[in-house]
């Protein structure tokens, strides 16, 4: 069975520190790659997505990015975090196209900006 | 692009009534709607989904609803029981497909 892991689970950083978050998926090939970002009390905002190596979409002009070195490895990253980069990360992962089949979430890492 | 519009953003009702959440949606192209629930401090996880091709689609106490006419489309939960308190979010197809575009969500929550 397909199994999505992500990592740190919780994450205390101060402005201005670099970032970098990490979501692998185990038990399928060539997912379609997701990450989101849900601030407190509010929705899921689409990040960046990926249909296969090396290749990003960037949904948000933000001072974050991703990268996609392996297969089933999606990484998330900043070179300088801002107080308004705090939230609940979400990584997801779909077999097919993620805008018609069902998204796995991964368990989430917490991020506080201080 | 998709644009993804879900109201109520909070409801509250007592336990063995019936909740109503609405979406609308701006891409008449879109043909894969679904619902995702999020209970507090976990992850989302699909609770039900409709195609373009029906109109309404049951899955024991709750149900989804499409009007493609109108493009919006609705998640009805009858009986409704403590443990359905959650966050829910409604989705559409973005990018011809290749991601999902959500809603802001509904805080759904169940009183005895």
């Amino acid at each position: 069975s397909q199994t999505i892991h992500q990592w740190p689970a919780t994450l205390v950083q101060p402005v201005g520190s670099p970032l970098s978050l990490e979501c692998t998926v185990e038990g399928t090939s060539n997912p379609n790659l997701y990450w989101y970002r849900q601030a407190a009390g509010r929705g899921l905002q689409l990040l960046f997505y990926s249909v296969g190596i090396g290749q990003i979409s960037s949904e948000v002009p933000q001072n974050l990015s991703a990268s996609r070195p392996q297969d089933r490895q999606f990484i998330l990253s900043s070179k300088k975090l801002l107080l308004s980069d705090s939230g609940f990360y979400l990584c997801a992962w779909s077999a097919l196209a993620g805008g018609n089949n069902e998204q796995f979430f991964g368990p989430g890492t917490r991020l506080t900006v201080l | 692009g998709e644009n993804v519009e879900q109201h109520p953003s909070t409801l509250s009702v007592q336990e063995g009534d019936s909740a109503v959440i609405k979406c609308t949606y701006s891409d008449s192209a879109s043909n894969y709607f679904p619902w995702y629930k999020q209970e507090l401090g976990k992850r989302p996880q699909l609770i039900i989904d409709i195609r373009s091709n029906v109109g309404e689609k049951k899955d024991q106490r709750i149900a989804v609803t499409l009007n493609k006419t109108a493009k919006h489309f609705s998640l009805h939960i009858t009986e409704t029981q403590p443990e359905d308190s959650a966050v829910y979010f409604c989705a559409a197809p973005y990018q011809a497909g290749t991601a999902l575009i959500f809603g802001k969500g509904t805080t759904l929550s169940v009183s005895s």
